[in-house]
C-alpha cells in the first residue's frame, strides 16, 4: 500500500535555528497538509496545499512558517525561527480519491 | 466554532469485551465524520461517514453516525491486546478543504 513518507523522523535544533521538513506524498493524491500534536494535545491543521498554492492555514501558521513542492514531488514544510513551543509531532497527509486523509509517520521536532 | 468531544477520556477492558467509543460535534456545514486509530506515531485511518445512519464495518470494528443528534460511535467487538492506542475523531466541513477538526481521543487499553 502506497504511503507518505516524511524525513527526518527526529530532528533536534536550537531554539532560533530554521527547520526543514520534507514530504513525499502518494503520487495521486490532489491536496496536501501539515498537522501538528504537541505532545498530550489534539492533532491541530496547519496548513493545506493544492495546485501549488496555499488553499488554507490556521492562526498557528503564522510567518515563520512557509511551505513549498519545489520539484512536484517532495512537499516541504519550514520553519524559520524556531520557538520552543514549536516542540510537536509534525505530520504531512493527503487526500485520497474518496476524502480519505492519509498521514505520514511523522517528524518530531524537538526545540531546545 | 467547530468542535468535538470524545468520550470516554480513557478506558481500561479486558481481552474479549466490547468497547464503545462516542463522538459528538459542532461544525457549520458538515461533510464527514472520520476515525482514526493513533498507535505510536501517525494516526491510521479506520472509517469515513458521510451518510446518516449508515453504518461502516471492517472486521470487529464498526461505526455509525448520526447527523440528526451530530454523534458518532465506534465499537470493537471482541477486543484484543493489539487494539490498544488513542481512538481519534475528526470532522471536515464543507467550508474547508479537507481540513480536519480533531477530538482529544480515547485512550483505550485492552488487557490480556
Amino acid at each position: 500500500e502506497p504511503e507518505v513518507t516524511q524525513t527526518p523522523s527526529h530532528q533536534v535544533t536550537q531554539m532560533g535555528q530554521e527547520v526543514i521538513l520534507r514530504c513525499v506524498p502518494i503520487s495521486n493524491h490532489l491536496y496536501f497538509y501539515w498537522y501538528r500534536q504537541i505532545l498530550g494535545q489534539k492533532v491541530e491543521f496547519l496548513v493545506s496545499f493544492y495546485n501549488n498554492e496555499i488553499s488554507e492555514k490556521s492562526e498557528i501558521f503564522d510567518d515563520q512558517f512557509s511551505v513549498e513542492r519545489p520539484d512536484g514531488s517532495n512537499f516541504t514544510l519550514k520553519i524559520r525561527s524556531t520557538k520552543l513551543e514549536d516542540s510537536a509531532m509534525y505530520f504531512c497527509a493527503g487526500t485520497g480519491l474518496g476524502g480519505e486523509l492519509f498521514f505520514g509517520e511523522g517528524s518530531r521536532l524537538t526545540v531546545l | 466554532e467547530d468542535k468535538v468531544v470524545q468520550s470516554p477520556l480513557s478506558l481500561v477492558v479486558h481481552e474479549g469485551d466490547t468497547v464503545t467509543l462516542n463522538c459528538s460535534y459542532e461544525v457549520t456545514n458538515f461533510r464527514s465524520l472520520l476515525w482514526y486509530k493513533q498507535e505510536k506515531k501517525a494516526p491510521t485511518f479506520l472509517f469515513m461517514l458521510t451518510s446518516s445512519g449508515i453504518e461502516k464495518k471492517s472486521g470487529r470494528l464498526s461505526s455509525i453516525l448520526d447527523k440528526k443528534e451530530l454523534f458518532s460511535i465506534l465499537n470493537i467487538t471482541a477486543t484484543q491486546t493489539g487494539d490498544s492506542a488513542i481512538y481519534l475523531c475528526a470532522v471536515e466541513s464543507v467550508d474547508s478543504s479537507y481540513k480536519l477538526i480533531f477530538g482529544s481521543g480515547t485512550r483505550l487499553l485492552v488487557r490480556p
